[in-house]
């Protein structure tokens, strides 16, 4: 069955610094890949996505690659702000693009 | 332009009361979609609709029912509830163009005792 990972434990960075996001993912050939952005008590915003023939994107301080032979996305968030802690999803979509399958997400806190 | 919004924001139920859950989206976006989000877990599809008229089994369908009631409202039904059913519901809507990027509502928090 398909699986999508994400580290389940928290990231700590300190402000300033590179957070690195992983999501790796089985038994799936998705068409794109998207980062999604939750708070607390809210629905996820989403971010970015990246297309499989595509090896990297970037969005200001967001840089998201694609690797479809390690079957693995990287996400970073470049110059870390206390502002940026949050829980951060990825999600693959397939080539019918109405469906996403979303991993359990990584909480990632900068602390100042 | 309110985006996705879903009511109620907060349920506690009983088992086996029913309950709907409403979402509406003014985008005039084709998709909707309910997800269910548990800790650990991510977010599983429930039931979505790719169209006005349509609508399909996700993930984890059992024991919810869905009514596309018109291109702007898709609302999710709990027949008889269930202590499994104690989750944080989300709501999406999508255009279904180029990026395929969900908009999702606020959430309902429903517990069943």
């Amino acid at each position: 069955s398909q699986k999508i990972e994400q580290n389940s434990e928290a990231l700590n960075i300190q402000e300033g610094k590179t957070a690195t996001l992983t999501c790796n993912y089985t038994n799936y050939s998705p068409a794109y890949l998207q980062w999604y952005r939750q708070d607390p008590g809210r629905g996820p915003v989403f971010l970015l996505l990246i297309r499989e023939n595509e090896k990297e994107k970037r969005k200001e301080r967001l840089k998201v690659t694609f690797d479809t032979t390690l079957k693995q996305s990287l996400f970073h968030i470049t110059a870390s702000q206390p502002a940026d802690s949050a829980t951060y999803l990825c999600a693959l979509v397939g080539n019918a693009g109405n469906m996403l399958t979303f991993g359990g997400g990584t909480r990632l806190m900068v602390k100042p | 332009n309110a985006g996705v919004t879903q009511t109620p924001k907060f349920q506690v139920l009983k088992t086996g009361q029913s309950m709907t859950l409403q979402c509406a989206q003014d985008m005039n976006h084709n998709s909707m979609y309910w997800y269910r989000q548990d800790p650990g877990m991510g977010l599983r599809l429930i039931y979505y609709s790719a169209s006005e008229g349509t609508t399909d089994k996700g993930e984890v369908p059992n024991g919810y029912n869905v009514s596309r009631l018109n291109k702007r409202e898709f609302s999710l039904r709990l027949e008889s509830a269930a202590p499994s059913q104690t989750s944080v519901y989300f709501c999406a809507s999508t255009s279904g163009q180029s990026s395929y990027e969900q908009y999702f509502g606020p959430g309902t928090r429903l517990t069943v005792t």
